[in-house]
């Protein structure tokens, strides 16, 4: 149980272009999903909050116009990469929190396997 | 703010011998730590969390708050342990949940 899934996996843009990336909860429901960078061999960055039905909450430093974030339904959160550049190129990582389990007391994030985004 | 730091980049030992990866916190609150695992190729996946006090895989790991540590150890170490580590303090009250991680430590566990 607990499964985050990613798509793309990877993906290839051009300078210029927007790109979209999906996480979804598989077999839980998550109100709360969060958004993090990671650059090669170094820690993941929080990027943002995703909360179903409102707005995401973004970490300071990071442009909202430029990293749209959508939580239309409990299982979905979409990350767009809008005008993309290449300093965007990055591994970019979702996880997820059980609804159920946080209504009694468990936080813990469920991870997704990723997203590779080149941008050239 | 809060601030996870793990002070060593890389940590090599032999098969059977202790290892010790460090991991130290600054918040000004009351701190829920984890350890995070990332073997190669695979997500992120939590190892352990402090409030549980539970040990997986024979590591374990204790917050000191005095010394505001939360070190993971392992008496004796085999090669399947080879993977990234990463120190997490969960910050915001638990109704918020959001987790900060230190800079990780790459454990590489020769035979």
């Amino acid at each position: 149980g607990a499964v985050v899934s990613q798509h793309p996996s990877w993906v290839i843009c051009k300078s210029g272009t927007s790109v979209k990336i999906e996480c979804r909860s598989l077999d839980f429901q998550a109100t709360t999903m969060f958004w993090y960078r990671q650059f090669p061999k170094q820690s993941l960055m929080l990027m943002a909050t995703s909360n179903e039905g409102s707005k995401a909450t973004y970490e300071q430093g990071v442009e909202k116009d430029k990293f749209l974030i959508n939580h239309a339904s409990l299982t979905l959160s979409t990350l767009t990469v809008t005008s993309a550049h290449p300093e965007d190129s990055s591994f970019y990582i979702c996880s997820a929190r059980d609804v159920w389990l946080a209504g009694r007391g468990s936080y813990e994030q469920y991870f997704g396997p990723g997203t590779r985004l080149t941008v050239t | 703010a809060q601030r996870v730091t793990q002070p060593e980049k890389l940590l090599s030992v032999f098969k059977g011998a202790p290892v010790e990866l460090k991991c130290n916190y600054s918040y000004s609150g009351s701190p829920e730590l984890f350890w995070y695992v990332q073997y190669s190729r695979q997500r992120l996946q939590l190892l352990l969390r402090h409030i549980s006090r539970e040990s997986i895989k024979g590591f374990t790991a204790d917050l000191n708050k005095g010394e505001t540590s939360f070190h993971l150890k392992k008496p004796f170490a085999q090669e399947e342990d080879s993977a990234m580590y990463y120190c997490a303090l969960m910050t915001g009250g638990t109704s918020y949940g959001k987790l900060t991680f230190g800079q990780g430590t790459i454990l590489t566990v020769h035979p």
